[in-house]
């Protein structure tokens, strides 16, 4: 699984976009990116994949730069109980389907 | 629908103990894993399950064990506790559907300590 790389901490206003960015630059054509995120004490919550398109559900928007070495997680409007660790992961669609989580990045939002 | 439930919350150990951590989900699902999560760390994974009866080795499996007897449970043993098996214990079960769902849920986690 492709390593990935992000900021150890960000911050942003309430009621701000929150733009998470992540390295990828060694994945391969066949991973899939992965966003979870987990608040505090709480088990991990996922929010979005992507593979080569961006993506938009209800949580949040995924854009991969289209030689797909980095990806950026979107909150269009960041709430107080968005504040979280946010994990980017590069997965392989194999057998095991294992998430490998890094240290991930802790998102503040600020009141 | 209970989701994924875990038992028990809190645990605390003496060194050489052994106790089992149940997992059990309600979704139908496969796919089975067993995490810990150290102080400010990400979580890794320990042991997984891709069906009844089968079980698989992780990142970190040394001193634990695992059966997957009932498609709904998942269990993890330690069979002689160590302070270094102090964590944060996630379970987790994956849903899979054709053409878009791919989702691992976790459950709420066993906080074990060992004196």
């Amino acid at each position: 699984d492709a390593k990935t790389t992000q900021p150890t901490s960000m911050d942003c206003a309430e009621g701000r976009a929150a733009n998470l960015p992540c390295n990828h630059s060694t994945i391969s054509g066949n991973e899939y990116v992965y966003w979870y995120r987990q608040i505090h004490s709480q088990g991990p919550q996922y929010i979005i994949h992507g593979l080569k398109n961006n993506e938009t559900n209800e949580m949040a928007s995924l854009i991969i730069t289209e030689d797909r070495k980095s990806s950026t997680l979107i909150l269009p409007h960041a709430t107080l109980r968005d504040t979280a660790v946010y994990y980017c992961i590069a997965m392989y669609m194999d057998s095991s389907y294992k998430l490998i989580f890094g240290s991930g990045t802790r998102l503040l939002v600020r009141p | 629908n209970a989701g994924v439930t875990q038992t028990p919350k809190f645990r605390v150990l003496k060194t050489g103990q052994s106790m089992t951590l149940l997992c059990a989900q309600d979704m139908n699902h496969e796919y089975m894993y067993w995490y810990r999560q150290d102080p400010g760390m990400g979580l890794r994974l320990i042991h997984y399950s891709v069906g009844e009866g089968t079980t698989a080795k992780g990142e970190v499996p040394d001193g634990y064990n695992v059966s997957r007897l009932k498609k709904q449970n998942f269990l993890l043993g330690l069979e002689s506790a160590a302070p270094s098996q102090t964590s944060v214990y996630f379970c987790a079960s994956r849903e899979y559907l054709a053409g878009g769902t791919d989702t691992q849920y976790f459950g709420p986690g066993t906080r074990l300590t060992v004196l």
